[in-house]
């Protein structure tokens, strides 16, 4: 029972690079979320997706594009990499009001 | 002033001891509260609900106040390995909306 699965764990990128985080959930969950949590702080919404095909902008979105083909996928793609998005980023699900289920998180330095 | 708002501590009790974290939240329309668990560079993690009546799970008790818009945790017979990061979190359809967390050391 993998629950929310992030790939990589961790990732050293050079300032301008792009990369994609990878999020996979096995729970039939609808609703996914990608946060960024940077040192001592809160969590920040990036992007969330309601369902497949859709999705939307959280509180911090610029820099970061998401797309939803499937219902288990959720990848979050950074296409040009800056200092400021050096953070921890975890991908969520859930189902409505219900709690959300973490990833355990992909740790990104950029450099 | 901040949707969810949570004193960061830290709050530093001797094991054994009773603490309470209270979580202040703005929009009155929210219908969802739950208490989270985040250890050091770890993923946060689900504590326990926060229902209307309140509720317990062992040592943790969790309330909410709609009138005054806030909710509770109470964390007793502290131990050691409850030193943590406790965020609350609330929310109403699509989102939840999470606190920064307080931050609680339990001592020997």
């Amino acid at each position: 029972n993998a629950g929310v699965t992030q790939t990589p764990k961790f990732r050293i990128l050079k300032i301008g690079q792009s990369m994609t985080l990878q999020c996979a959930q096995d729970m039939n969950h609808n609703y996914m979320y990608w946060y960024r949590q940077d040192p001592g702080m809160g969590l920040k919404l990036i992007y969330y997706s309601v369902g497949a095909g859709i999705t939307d902008k959280g509180e911090v979105p610029n820099g970061y594009n998401v797309s939803r083909s499937t219902t288990e996928d959720f990848p979050l793609r950074l296409e040009l990499a800056a200092p400021s998005q050096t953070s921890v980023y975890f991908c969520a699900s859930g189902v409505g009001n219900q709690p959300q289920h973490f990833g355990d998180g992909t740790r990104l330095s950029i450099l | 002033r901040k949707e969810v708002e949570q004193d960061p501590g830290p709050f530093n009790v001797p094991e054994g001891a009773t603490v309470a974290f209270n979580c202040t939240y703005s929009n009155s329309a929210s219908q969802s509260f739950f208490w989270y668990r985040q250890d050091c560079r770890k993923e946060p993690k689900l504590l326990m609900s926060v229902y209307s009546s309140g509720n317990e799970d062992g040592r943790f008790t969790a309330q909410l106040n709609r009138a005054s818009q806030y909710i509770s945790l109470l964390i007793r017979d502290s131990k050691l390995s409850d030193s943590a990061t406790y965020l609350c979190a609330t929310g109403g359809g699509n989102k939840l909306t999470f606190g920064t967390g307080t931050q609680l050391k339990v001592e020997l």
